[in-house]
């Protein structure tokens, strides 16, 4: 149990275009999800926490305009990178609170975004 | 400010010893501390995770110790496997929904036959 996917698993897109990035909890229904952005060899960089039916709570230093965040549903959670630029090329990887378990967050296998 | 100081950044073993993580933290509400493996190009997995109200934890080859008096916490892999070459990142959070992790910094294990 506890599962939880990412799509794509990679992309390459052109830059000034917009890429969207899905996470699903598969086998559980998550109220509260979380983006994170990593770059290589270093830790987990928390960009937002994304509420069911509410908006997402950007930390500092990420502009929300350019990272929009969609929780439409208990079972999937939307990012999307607007006119995208080489800097925004990075590993994102999402994660989701269990019903049961609420303090663990389990992390989906990420997406690489390179921007050309 | 870190909220979590992890060491050390890298950490090479032999096979069939113990690998050593620590981590320190400072803010006394944390009462949730995971522990996760990453492999290059995954997402992070939870590995085992401790609450501030025991000391050690077991699951496996895996152990928690945790020093409350302290703020620190450590993770112990015994019996330590080339498989186990991961890097590793610990993490403190108050509990309650919504509430973010603060993760180290990441120690990178090796392990050689």
């Amino acid at each position: 149990g506890a599962v939880v996917s990412q799509h794509p698993s990679w992309v390459i897109c052109k830059s000034g275009t917009s890429v969207k990035i899905e996470c699903r909890s598969l086998d559980f229904q998550a109220t509260t999800m979380f983006w994170y952005r990593q770059f290589p060899k270093q830790s987990l960089m928390l960009m937002a926490t994304s509420n069911e039916g509410s908006k997402a709570t950007y930390e500092q230093g990420v502009e929300k305009d350019k990272f929009l965040i969609n929780h439409a549903s208990l079972t999937l959670s939307t990012l999307t990178v607007t006119s995208a630029h080489p800097e925004d090329s990075s590993f994102y990887i999402c994660s989701a609170r269990h019903p049961t378990s609420t303090d663990t967050q389990y992390f989906g296998p990420g997406t690489r975004l390179t921007v050309l | 400010q870190q909220q979590v100081k992890q060491s050390p950044q890298s950490l090479i073993v032999q096979k069939g010893g113990i690998s050593i993580i620590n981590c320190a933290y400072e803010n006394t509400a944390f009462d949730y501390f995971p522990w996760y493996q990453q492999f290059p190009g995954k997402g992070p997995a939870l590995l085992i995770a401790i609450r501030p109200d025991v000391s050690e934890k077991k699951e496996g080859r895996f152990t928690i110790s945790f020093n409350k008096s302290a703020k620190q916490f450590s993770l112990h892999i015994m019996d330590s496997q080339p498989g186990d070459s991961a890097t590793y990142f610990c993490a403190a959070s108050r509990g309650g929904t919504g509430n973010q992790f603060y993760f180290g910094t990441g120690t990178s294990l090796t392990v050689i036959p």
